[in-house]
């Protein structure tokens, strides 16, 4: 079965300093890997996604993410925090199937940024 | 362009009350379409998925069910709430052939 592990229920940074999400798959084949943002009381927002290919990511609002599957890992990353960015982080594995493919989604990281 | 509309937006219901909660969508045809509670606190749990008009999958056993009379439609349904029928519900779909989900503005409901 598919799974994924965000270790980090809460993170806070100070604004301009850089960022890393953790995010670890467990998935029988080759993963399909995508990280969502989520505001307050809103839907989810694709940043990135990982299907094949080159293994670093670049997404929207300036992140980045890197599949290591030695590690089994998607890691999202950023330069440089924005107070905008302070939001949840969702990762989420699948399989890429057309047909009625699902998406395991981890637990989420809380992002706080300090002014 | 894709677009999910999900209505209502919030909504308060008593215990044992009837729910429907429906789903949307703009921009494309035969979509895949997936309903998912999050709950406070926690990640999204999928609930249902549909390929197609009719085709409903269950992932959770609950007092909960889903049904899509037109390719473009999705809705959630429960005859009796629960307490624990409260959280953010949110409806998201696969453009086919993309392999991206994308999702609406959920709705937030609450059991009192």
């Amino acid at each position: 079965a598919q799974s994924v592990t965000q270790p980090d229920i809460h993170i806070t940074v100070s604004e301009g300093a850089s960022l890393e999400l953790r995010c670890n798959y467990s998935y029988g084949a080759t993963p399909y890997l995508f990280w969502y943002v989520q505001s307050p009381g809103q839907g989810l927002q694709l940043l990135l996604k990982y299907f094949s290919g080159d293994t670093l990511v670049q997404g929207i609002k300036g992140f980045e993410a890197e599949f290591k599957r030695s590690q089994s890992s998607f890691n999202l990353r950023k330069p440089s925090v924005h107070w905008s960015d302070a939001a949840e982080y969702f990762c989420a594995v699948g399989g890429g199937g057309s047909s009625g493919d699902k998406l395991t989604f981890g637990t989420g990281t809380r992002l706080a940024v300090r002014p | 362009s894709q677009t999910i509309h999900q209505w209502p937006a919030t909504l308060v219901q008593p215990v044992g009350s009837p729910l429907s909660l429906e789903c949307t969508v703009e921009g494309t045809s035969n979509p895949n379409l997936y309903w998912y509670r999050q709950a406070a606190g926690r990640g999204l749990q999928l609930l249902f998925y549909s390929v197609g008009i009719g085709q409903i999958s269950s992932e959770v056993p609950q007092n909960l069910s889903a049904s899509r009379p037109q390719d473009r439609q999705f809705i959630l349904s429960s005859k009796k709430l629960l307490l624990s029928d409260s959280g953010f519900y949110l409806c998201a779909m696969i453009p086919l052939p993309d392999y991206e989900q994308y999702f609406g503005p959920g709705t937030r409901l609450t059991v009192t």
